[in-house]
C-alpha cells in the first residue's frame, strides 16, 4: 500500500517569501501525484498533478512541483507567496489508472502574513 | 471538471441518533464515489468506496454496519452514520473521479453531542 509524508505541518511566511513544501511517498510502482489546496471554509481544489512526462509541472496560481523519482518526492514550490495563499495543502497519490481513491499526506497549514 | 455537492455542510445530532449525508455528482455520472473522513489536524482517510448498484467496499477498520453507504444512482451516494457517538464527530468528504483527477464535495462537519 502507498503512503504519503508531509514533513511541514505548519509553515508561516511573510508575503513575497518563497515557498517549498515537502512531500514524499512510498510505493514501488507507477504513481500519479497531486497537490490539493483547501482554503478556509472551502472544498479541496486541485493545484496540479503529475502523471508522466516532464517532471516539472506547473499548476494554477503560480504553483509548481517537481517529481524526483529517485527521491520519491513531489515537492510543491512557489517563488513568491501572497496572503491569499493562506490555506491547507495536501499532497496525494494514487497508483495505476482509472478511478482510484487517493492516499493523502497529513497536510501542511500555510499561513502568509501580510 | 465534475461538480460535487454535499449536504448538509454542518450537522449536530444527539448520541444514539442517525445522520444521513448526501453526495451528489451534478454533471458527471459516477459509478464510483469515495468517502473520506478527516480528523482534526490530520489527513483525509479513505473510509469506503461506493459502487453504484452494488455493495460498498470498506477500508480496514471501518465498521460497515455503522457507516451505511447507499449508491442507488449514478449521481447520488449517501453515507448514514448510525447510532452516532461523540467519537464519530468529524469532517466527512465525498469525492468522484474521472480517469484524470478527483473532485471533492465541500464536506460535512458532524458534531455528536
Amino acid at each position: 500500500a502507498q503512503s504519503v509524508s508531509q514533513h511541514n505541518h505548519h509553515v508561516i511566511l511573510s508575503e513575497a517569501a518563497s515557498l517549498e513544501l515537502g512531500c514524499n511517498y512510498s510505493y514501488g510502482g507507477t504513481v500519479n501525484l497531486f497537490w490539493y489546496v483547501q482554503y478556509p471554509g472551502q472544498h479541496l481544489q486541485l493545484l496540479l498533478k503529475y502523471f508522466s512526462g516532464d517532471p516539472l509541472v506547473k499548476g494554477i496560481k503560480g504553483f509548481e512541483a517537481e517529481f524526483i523519482k529517485s527521491k520519491f518526492s513531489f515537492n510543491l514550490r512557489k517563488p513568491s507567496v501572497q496572503w491569499s495563499d493562506t490555506a491547507e495543502y495536501f499532497c496525494a497519490v494514487n497508483a495505476g489508472t482509472g478511478r482510484r481513491a487517493l492516499t493523502f499526506g497529513s497536510g501542511t497549514r500555510l499561513q502568509v502574513q501580510p | 471538471g465534475a461538480v460535487v455537492s454535499q449536504h448538509p455542510s454542518r450537522v449536530i445530532c444527539k448520541s444514539g441518533t442517525s445522520v444521513k449525508i448526501e453526495c451528489r455528482s451534478l454533471d458527471f455520472q459516477a459509478t464510483t464515489m469515495f468517502w473520506y473522513r478527516q480528523f482534526p489536524k490530520k489527513s483525509l482517510m479513505l473510509m469506503a468506496t461506493s459502487n453504484e448498484g452494488s455493495k460498498a467496499t470498506y477500508e480496514q477498520g471501518v465498521e460497515k454496519d455503522k457507516f451505511l453507504i447507499n449508491h442507488a444512482s449514478l449521481t447520488l451516494s449517501t453515507l448514514t452514520v448510525t447510532s452516532a457517538h461523540p467519537e464519530d464527530s468529524s469532517f466527512y468528504i465525498c469525492s468522484v473521479s474521472d480517469s484524470l483527477e478527483a473532485f471533492f464535495g465541500q464536506g460535512t462537519r458532524l458534531t455528536v453531542v
